[in-house]
């Protein structure tokens, strides 16, 4: 599986868009990328996924480079309820291995 | 609709003891996973199992063991716990119908002292 990098922290203010990057240079034709979030304690929550297009969904977006050596993450109206840990996991088609980094700790600021 | 659930919530044991840890889903979903979290790191794949009948090691599998049961349930022991078992547990199910989206418990904080 691939491996991913994700700055350890970033800052947002309130209502502004927030954009996490996520770096997986090495990802193969068949890996998908995920995007999980923990709040506190709480399991993770499935944000969104994408294999070679940029996807919309209710809560996010997700922006594919062309190459797909990396990825961003866009919350485009960051609340207080936003803050959490980000997690970025490239996953091969047909496989089960979730391999979860050490993500990025957003915290939104007031 | 519980979705995954996870028990006990909370466990204390003394080092060496033995315990299981038990989760169940209601989704119909194929595949389950357990993850231990320790303070201020990520989550960690202990194991997972794909399918029904089929169980593999993920990244930490030392010192655990899993049974899945059934469809529905996975569970893990720990047949001799030790101090460095001390984590926050998770169980999540997948399926090819749900693109393979994980679905949590809400965790079983284990302490071993």
């Amino acid at each position: 599986d691939a491996k991913t990098t994700q700055p350890p922290s970033m800052d947002c203010a309130e209502g502004r868009a927030a954009n996490l990057p996520c770096n997986h240079s090495t990802i193969s034709g068949n890996e998908y990328v995920y995007w999980y979030r923990q709040i506190h304690s709480q399991g993770p929550q499935y944000i969104i996924h994408g294999l070679k297009n940029n996807e919309t969904n209710e809560m996010a977006s997700l922006i594919i480079t062309e190459d797909r050596k990396s990825s961003t993450l866009i919350l485009p109206h960051a609340t207080l309820r936003d803050t959490a840990v980000y997690y970025c996991i490239v996953r091969t088609s047909g496989t089960y291995k979730y391999i979860f980094g050490t993500g990025t700790r957003l915290k939104v600021l007031a | 609709n519980a979705g995954v659930t996870q028990t006990p919530k909370f466990q204390v044991l003394k080092t060496g003891q033995s315990m299981t840890l038990q989760c169940a889903q209601d989704m119909n979903h194929n595949s389950m996973y357990w993850y231990r979290q320790d303070p201020g790191m990520g989550l960690r794949l202990i194991y997972y199992s794909a399918s029904e009948g089929t169980t593999d090691k993920g990244e930490v599998p030392n010192g655990y063991n899993v049974s899945r049961l059934n469809k529905r349930e996975f569970s893990l022991r720990l047949e001799s716990a030790a101090p460095s078992q001390t984590s926050v547990y998770f169980c999540a199910s997948s399926d090819r119908a749900t693109n393979e989206k994980l679905f949590f418990g809400s965790g079983t904080q284990l302490s071993v002292l």
